[in-house]
């Protein structure tokens, strides 16, 4: 169980377009939802944490006109990279807080979804 | 600050050696902590998870150790595969104005030799 999908797991796009990625928790129903980046040979880097229904709560230095999150339902959470451009190259990954389970809400995290700006 | 520190930042071992890899940590109020393996190119998976009253805690070749008292964690490998070979993240969880968040290490890599 508490498996997290992400869709696409690869995407190549030009520099100016937007970019939109799915997170899935495929087995639980997820309130909370968070948004990671991770660059070459460093960790992740929170960028964002997205509630059922509200607003995105962003990390300090993230644009939220640029990275759009919409978390309309419990299991399902999307990013979008809008004007995407070379320096938004990176490793995307989600992951998704099972609160129904005990021990310290665990996160679980997708495959991550790599994204190339041409 | 919020500081989670690991140590080394990579290493190289043969194939059927041990390695023990290092994680301190500054972070406070401390909730528990986890180590994960990411693979290159994939999203990290849990390993083990220990509260503030574990010392110790197994998950096949994988064995944690916690020392609240110093804030140092450590995993141990036994006998290392070749699919060993992995970025190992520590991750200190962390509960603060009514939510639990994540603060990550950056990570040791490991390569593990034929």
């Amino acid at each position: 169980g508490a498996v997290v999908s992400q869709h696409p797991s690869r995407v190549i796009c030009k520099s100016g377009t937007s970019v939109k990625i799915e997170c899935r928790s495929l087995d639980f129903q997820a309130t909370t939802m968070f948004w990671y980046r991770q660059f070459p040979k460093q960790s992740l880097m929170l960028m964002a944490t997205s509630n059922e229904g509200s607003k995105a709560t962003y990390e300090q230095g993230v644009e939220k006109d640029k990275f759009l999150i919409n978390h309309a339902s419990l299991t399902l959470s999307t990013l979008t990279v809008t004007s995407a451009h070379p320096e938004d190259s990176s490793f995307y990954i989600c992951s998704a807080r099972d609160t129904g389970r005990t021990l310290g809400h665990e996160q679980y995290f997708g495959p991550g979804t790599r994204l190339t700006v041409t | 600050k919020n500081q989670v520190e690991q140590s080394p930042q990579s290493l190289i071992i043969l194939e059927g050696k041990n390695c023990t890899l290092q994680c301190n940590y500054t972070v406070s109020p401390f909730s528990n902590l986890r180590w994960y393996k990411q693979d290159t190119g994939r999203g990290p998976v849990s390993l083990t998870i220990m509260t503030f009253s574990e010392n110790t805690k197994s998950n096949g070749r994988y064995t944690a150790t916690l020392d609240a008292d110093t804030k140092q964690s450590s995993l141990h490998i036994t006998a290392s595969q070749l699919s060993d070979s992995a970025s190992y993240i520590c991750v200190v969880s962390q509960f603060t104005s009514g939510t639990y968040k994540y603060i990550f290490g950056t990570g040791t890599r490991l390569k593990v030799l034929a």
